[in-house]
């Protein structure tokens, strides 16, 4: 079965420094993940997602992942932090159920918060 | 700009009262997934409809909880009786799957549910 594992529950940086959030999944063959975010009192967002295409994805705000199959880790990075980037950050991998399509197994989440 | 639109977005109800959480999925979809959202339990899958057939909803308690899709534009989620420990956000999303493939899910903005 599918698993997600984020490293770190809470992530603090400073506005314009490098965010790094940590992700590893555990999957019997190639899988699909996502990223989303949820800010506060909000519903989730997709940020971007991979699906056996190109190893680095690049999706909104900024923020990309790359998908390294031998370390099974799908961090997301962004250069530069902005104050709106503060939020909870979730990775996901999608669990395929037979012929009937994927149902997402999401990570426990990682708040990132992001100081003037 | 399509979305998953859900009502109420807020709920406060007495325990022993039924509840109900409906969810319109974007227009074109296939599949229609409930969550819950807690501090304590994270997002957690409470099931999930391809072409309005029910293909998992192991995540529900089954004595209290029942998911329906009436129709293509319309699912419900209902809980008959409700109880305090169901006070959590309930999450809609909605997607497009063949097959084995899994497309990304949107999510609707939420329903907060306050069992008192």
């Amino acid at each position: 079965a599918q698993s997600v594992t984020q490293l770190d529950s809470h992530v603090s940086v400073s506005e314009g420094t490098p965010v790094l959030l940590r992700c590893n999944y555990s999957s019997s063959y190639s899988p699909s993940l996502f990223w989303y975010v949820q800010h506060p009192n909000k519903g989730l967002q997709l940020l971007l997602k991979y699906t056996s295409a190109a190893t680095l994805v690049k999706g909104i705000n900024g923020f990309e992942a790359e998908f390294k199959k031998s370390e099974t880790s799908f961090h997301l990075t962004k250069p530069s932090a902005h104050m709106s980037d503060a939020a909870e950050y979730f990775c996901v991998v999608s669990e395929s159920i037979g012929n009937q399509g994927g149902k997402l197994i999401f990570g426990q989440g990682t708040e990132l918060s992001v100081k003037p | 700009d399509a979305r998953v639109t859900q009502t109420p977005r807020h709920k406060v109800t007495e325990m022993g009262q039924e509840v109900t959480m409906r969810c319109q999925p974007i227009l074109g979809h296939n599949t229609v997934f409930w969550y819950r959202q807690t501090m304590m339990q994270g997002l957690e899958l409470l099931a999930y409809f391809r072409n309005r057939a029910p293909l998992d909803d192991s995540g529900m308690p089954k004595d209290r909880f029942s998911a329906e899709m009436p129709d293509a534009t319309l699912a419900t989620l209902k809980i008959q009786p409700s109880e305090p420990r169901d006070s959590a956000v309930y999450f809609c999303a909605s997607g497009f799957s063949q097959w084995a493939s899994t497309d990304t899910q949107y999510f609707g903005p939420g329903t907060r549910l306050t069992v008192l």
